[in-house]
């Protein structure tokens, strides 16, 4: 079974300081993780993936299969940060359709 | 373009009643995910469809919970008998092709706010 785990229901902040969003999973295959977000009044998009290792709006997260961990990260936090963050995983499998498992959702909120 | 639609946004329900709930994918994708959406939680998978075959409903949490997609496009979900532990939000979601060995980006609906007193 896949699960995900997100310790974090809000994490407080001021802007300008880091900000680091746990999350950790259990999979026993080979997982894509991903990072959704949630802004206020807006429908769940995309924040960022693993297997892209690319940099979204400051953020970073890094897959450490060790630690099973996939903590996404932004060193200056903006106010314009403040938003539900869901951390989510997909099986890749030969099977049509993986669908996600996804994290509790950690409330983010940049302080002015 | 346009992006996932789904309709009502808000519904209210009576204990018992059978609720409706539509999803309009963007078009051409050919995925097409239910999730539902407790209070202070994350979604969780309801059931899948690839074009108009459901190939995965192990979410679904009773028989009352049904789902189609007859022609490939739009999809609907349907809950018979509403129960108070039935509210919550419903999010529907497409991707463009099957995501076999390869996770396709999954674009979500504003999601249906279902109340059942």
């Amino acid at each position: 079974a896949q699960r995900v785990t997100q310790p974090e229901k809000l994490l407080s902040v001021f802007k300008g300081a880091p900000v680091e969003l746990k999350c950790n999973y259990s999979y026993s295959g080979s997982p894509e993780l991903f990072w959704y977000v949630q802004y206020s009044r807006q429908r769940l998009q995309l924040l960022l993936r693993h297997i892209s290792r690319e940099s979204i709006k400051g953020f970073t997260a890094d897959l450490n299969k060790g630690e099973t961990s996939f903590h996404l990260k932004k060193p200056f936090a903006q106010e314009e940060d403040s938003a539900m963050y869901y951390c989510a995983l997909s099986g890749l499998t030969d099977n049509a359709g993986n669908m996600l498992t996804f994290g509790g959702g950690t409330r983010l909120m940049v302080k002015p | 373009g346009a992006g996932v639609s789904q309709s009502p946004r808000y519904k209210v329900a009576k204990r018992g009643q059978d609720v409706a709930l539509r999803c309009d994918p963007i078009s051409g994708h050919v995925s097409l995910f239910w999730y539902q959406q407790a209070l202070g939680q994350g979604p969780e998978f309801l059931t899948y469809f690839q074009n108009e075959a459901q190939l995965d409903k192990s979410g679904l949490p009773s028989d009352r919970f049904f789902a189609e997609r007859p022609e490939g496009s739009v999809s609907t979900l349907k809950i018979q008998r509403t129960q108070q532990e039935d509210s919550a939000v419903y999010l529907c979601a497409s991707s463009p092709r099957t995501g076999r060995n390869i996770q396709e980006t999954q674009y979500f609906g504003p999601g249906t706010r279902l109340l059942v007193l």
